[in-house]
């Protein structure tokens, strides 16, 4: 069985204050997908990432693929109260297969 | 461009009665996806479509729970009959290739809340 892992579960911090959510796996992955849900709406797709190592940066978040392809962090510098809500990060296998993985879930809340 | 669309957003029965959920994908894309999700987790597949065609049903509990997506494009979930633990949000997602392959992106609708009482 596939999993991918994220953590912290939970995490509450002060505006301002840097944060690194991970999402780990034994599982190889041909791409990496984060999203960011907030509540009453679906996920809402932020990032991509294919290449071993690849890091994408997306104004104060910085998103990484582990060289081998089984790990990526989500880095958060002076959180906002807007950057509240649960972050996922999702792993495919691409190609032929459309099944995508999706991780337990960080929820993040930032507070003023 | 439309984005997802589902209904209805918000469902209240009591256990055993049935119940239907209805999502439109976004135009051309051949991927469709049902995922259920509990507060705080992370979704949980359901079924994949590929065009009409299921693909991947093997987590859908097929005692109570039935999908279709006639002629390629809308889908429905439906359950019959419900039971509390049914209770949850219930997601579709469509997904576009490129290049012939799956990207893996797929775009979300807001969700069909179900609350079995």
């Amino acid at each position: 069985t596939q999993l991918l892992e994220q953590s912290p579960q939970f995490l509450s911090i002060q505006e301002g204050e840097n944060l690194t959510v991970y999402c780990n796996s034994s599982s190889v992955f041909s791409s990496l997908q984060w999203y960011r849900q907030e509540p009453g709406e679906g996920p809402v797709l932020l990032v991509t990432v294919v290449t071993g190592g690849e890091v994408k940066k997306l104004k104060r978040l910085t998103f990484q693929f582990g060289d081998a392809r089984k790990d990526s962090s989500l880095h958060i510098t002076a959180a906002q109260t807007g950057d509240t809500g649960l972050y996922l990060c999702a792993g495919g296998k691409g190609g032929n297969t459309g099944k995508l993985i999706f991780g337990q879930g960080t929820t993040l809340q930032v507070k003023p | 461009e439309a984005g997802v669309v589902q209904s209805p957003r918000y469902k209240i029965i009591e256990k055993k009665q049935p119940v239907a959920f209805w999502c439109n994908p976004i135009s051309g894309h051949n991927t469709l996806y049902w995922y259920r999700q509990n507060l705080g987790q992370g979704p949980e597949l359901l079924i994949r479509y590929e065009n009409e065609e299921a693909v991947d049903d093997s987590q859908l509990p097929k005692d109570r729970f039935s999908a279709e997506r006639l002629k390629g494009v809308d889908s429905t979930l439906k359950i019959q009959p419900a039971e509390l633990g049914d209770s949850a949000v219930y997601l579709c997602a469509s997904s576009p290739r490129r290049g012939g392959l799956y990207t893996g992106e797929l775009f979300f609708g807001e969700g069909s809340r179900l609350t079995v009482l």
